[in-house]
């Protein structure tokens, strides 16, 4: 079991570009989550999915949209990239006790 | 809205110490999970737990729920190197959406 990948590991953006970041799980899990980190400030929730259809906003939503393909993928965009979204981000599925499991990351920068 | 506060913000300590943080809030949690994340790498569950008072172990880490399930503590014996990097505190929120909330990380080096 590959547990949770995330592409691309790496991206540069110019201010005012699009993109979307793609997140799997394969442990047939409901519920998928989208985080980003910045230093000192933990991980804050951006969009969750509680299951499959199902979209919510989370702490920090503002310039990101998210779409449950189906069961396994969740994917995050931004529609018109701003320095301040320069960020790592990480998306998370959730096991049948609450317990959440990342996956590797994507590294934004965005200039 | 609803913080964890984790400390200390970052331990430096000799190889073979026992190493202790905590992570506190003003909110009761009903679930407690502790996280590390290498360097360039996503966060990995280390201890989850579920009760108040419950104390769980995962080889030289041991994690405590505290009794008023406002705060978990812990705790790692007889460090080694590989055990460098941002431990996390989670506190999962009331109702079934199954979000967590994140404390800010304590830093752990380990002088060999």
């Amino acid at each position: 079991n590959a547990g949770v990948t995330q592409t691309p590991k790496f991206q540069v953006l110019k201010t005012g570009q699009s993109m979307t970041l793609q997140c799997a799980q394969d442990m047939n899990h409901n519920s998928m989550y989208w985080y980003r980190q910045d230093p000192g400030m933990g991980l804050r929730l951006i969009y969750y999915s509680a299951s499959e259809g199902t979209t919510d906003k989370g702490e920090v939503p503002n310039g990101y949209n998210v779409s449950r393909l189906n069961k396994r993928e969740f994917s995050l965009r931004l529609e018109s990239a701003a320095p301040s979204q320069t960020s790592v981000y990480f998306c998370a599925s959730r096991g049948y006790l609450y317990e959440q499991y990342f996956g590797p990351g994507t590294r934004l920068t965005v200039t | 809205g609803q913080q964890l506060n984790q400390s200390p913000q970052s331990m430096f300590i000799q190889e073979g110490e026992d190493v202790s943080m905590n992570c506190t809030s003003s909110s009761i949690f009903n679930t407690w999970l502790w996280y590390k994340q290498d360097p360039g790498e996503g966060p990995v569950l280390l201890i989850a737990l579920y009760k108040a008072g419950e104390l769980t172990s995962n080889g030289r880490l041991t994690a405590q729920f505290g009794i008023t399930r406002k705060d978990s503590f812990l705790n790692i014996s007889a460090s080694i190197p590989s055990d460098v990097g941002i431990y996390f505190c989670a506190g999962l929120l009331s109702g079934n959406t199954g979000k967590l909330i994140f404390g800010q990380g304590t830093t752990l080096q380990v002088k060999p």
